[in-house]
């Protein structure tokens, strides 16, 4: 297991469902990322926290509802999504925002909607 | 155009074959560059890390970066089961959220 735990691993809801992914980092990093990834596609970045607060939010709908209670927890609430929205979703952590060296990632969350 | 391009294969190789993969990218301030390795139902994974141009040299694999040409490579010698998996470039310039991915080579090494 990576220093990034990402839970559930599979997650199948309706579009009315509210649901939540959780992540956890055990490296002491400060910034934390979602990404999406779809079959073919590049890693999309959806938000970026640096020490707890939301640096980033790339035009993410507002069905997706990120949260950070502190440096080493991350969440990703979920509301009324779309078939499209299926894809696996990845957490990362860098030791600092922007952290050229490279990321860690979690092992993701297969979301499905149905 | 997008910033960075990436043949998606997939690729099926048979072991002990060189394997070549490669990305080009069409920023000139990329400068820092790495290449994941994600097996299925994991996510991505570090594996390699070049600062500008040059190459890198780990074990059987080795990195290429040309920044004249906005080109990286990886290779993969003497080519393993265990290799196949995707295999995803990355870059930065530096700055904050500027990462950019490709969107990965599928790869499968055969006994």
């Amino acid at each position: 297991e990576t220093g990034v735990t990402q839970t559930p691993r599979h997650l199948v809801m309706g579009m009315t469902n509210k649901k939540s992914l959780k992540c956890e980092q055990h490296l002491g990093h400060n910034a934390m990322y979602w990404y999406k990834q779809s079959a073919k596609k590049p890693l999309e970045l959806m938000f970026v926290y640096n020490f707890k607060e939301q640096t980033e939010n790339n035009s993410v709908p507002s069905r997706f509802s990120p949260e950070c209670p502190n440096s080493s927890h991350l969440f990703l609430h979920l509301h009324t999504l779309q078939p499209e929205d299926s894809a696996l979703y990845l957490c990362a952590s860098s030791q600092d925002w922007g952290e050229h060296y490279g990321y860690t990632f979690g092992s993701g969350t297969r979301l499905t909607v149905v | 155009q997008k910033e960075v391009e990436q043949d998606p294969g997939p690729l099926s190789v048979p072991e002990g074959a060189i394997v070549s993969l490669n990305c080009t990218y069409s920023n000139s301030a990329f400068q820092y560059f790495m290449w994941y390795r994600q097996y299925s139902r994991k996510g991505p994974e570090l594996l390699m890390y070049t600062y500008s141009s040059g190459n890198k040299e780990d074990g059987r694999f080795t990195a290429q970066v040309d920044k004249s040409s906005k080109y990286i490579s990886l290779f993969i010698r003497d080519s393993q089961p265990s290799d196949s998996a995707t295999y995803l470039c990355a870059m930065s310039a530096g700055n904050n959220n500027d990462m950019r991915f490709g969107a990965g080579t599928r790869l499968t090494v055969k006994p």
